[in-house]
């Protein structure tokens, strides 16, 4: 069984700041993995980033980079230069290698000019 | 890259009839699909799973007499909504899993039902 909280309803931030979106979660897996995912107001689930749990390395992708913290659990979000286009839902969510996942609240994020 | 086709993008019925959505692997073979509902700013709830060839697997709490659900071949499962009522309105998202694992996870586009 996992559970996945996003403890932030709603952030916002100027653009071309830093922004960062907390998640933690819990699990009975050994083997597992954490995501998280962008839904614009079109709704399409985007993925943002994937994080493998074995992996100590967090990763990143252009301007999008995780801060994970096994031990504690923790999995956030960092965006530098934040972009209008960046204002959506975000997701974090976890699963195992079957691709079953369990998401978060969400988080809406909201990018002043 | 990969792309799951989830038609239609949107439908609205009456209460009482039933209504099929579709989730259809476009470019790879999807062993396994995950149909997810998510109600206006909430979360997504997955309600069922489903392996071609096999009986779906519900999550607790999800009639599965209400939401049938098939997965006859390696590119296509439905969900159909029978005998919808109006707190059956909600977004469906089906995702599927290509052979590779989770690294090949791909999500349909999602489809807004709404019952009269």
């Amino acid at each position: 069984a996992q559970t996945v909280t996003q403890s932030q309803p709603e952030m916002s931030v100027q653009e071309a700041e830093t922004v960062t979106l907390s998640c933690t979660y819990d699990t009975s897996e050994s083997d597992y993995y954490l995501f998280w995912y962008k839904q614009p107001p079109s709704r399409q689930m985007i993925l943002v980033i994937r994080q493998e749990a074995y992996k100590q390395q967090n990763a990143t992708e252009n301007r999008f980079s995780v801060n994970f913290q096994k031990a504690a659990k923790s999995f956030s979000l960092k965006i530098s230069d934040s972009q209008l286009g960046d204002a959506a839902m975000y997701f974090c969510a976890g699963g195992t290698s079957y691709g079953k996942l369990t998401f978060g609240q969400g988080t809406i994020l909201t990018v002043h000019p | 890259g990969a792309v799951v086709s989830q038609h239609p993008s949107w439908v609205i019925c009456k209460s009482g009839t039933s209504v099929k959505i579709e989730c259809r692997s476009l470019d790879f073979q999807a062993t396994t699909m995950f149909w997810y509902r998510q109600f206006p700013k909430q979360s997504l709830m997955l309600m069922a799973t489903s392996n071609e060839g096999s009986k779906a697997t519900y999550e607790q709490g999800v009639e599965k007499d209400k939401f049938l659900i098939n997965h006859a071949s390696l590119t296509l499962s439905t969900l159909t909504v029978t005998s919808a009522h109006p707190e059956d309105s909600s977004f469906y998202i089906c995702s599927a899993r290509d052979t590779g694992g989770i690294e090949k996870l791909f999500f349909g586009s999602g489809t807004q039902l709404s019952v009269l």
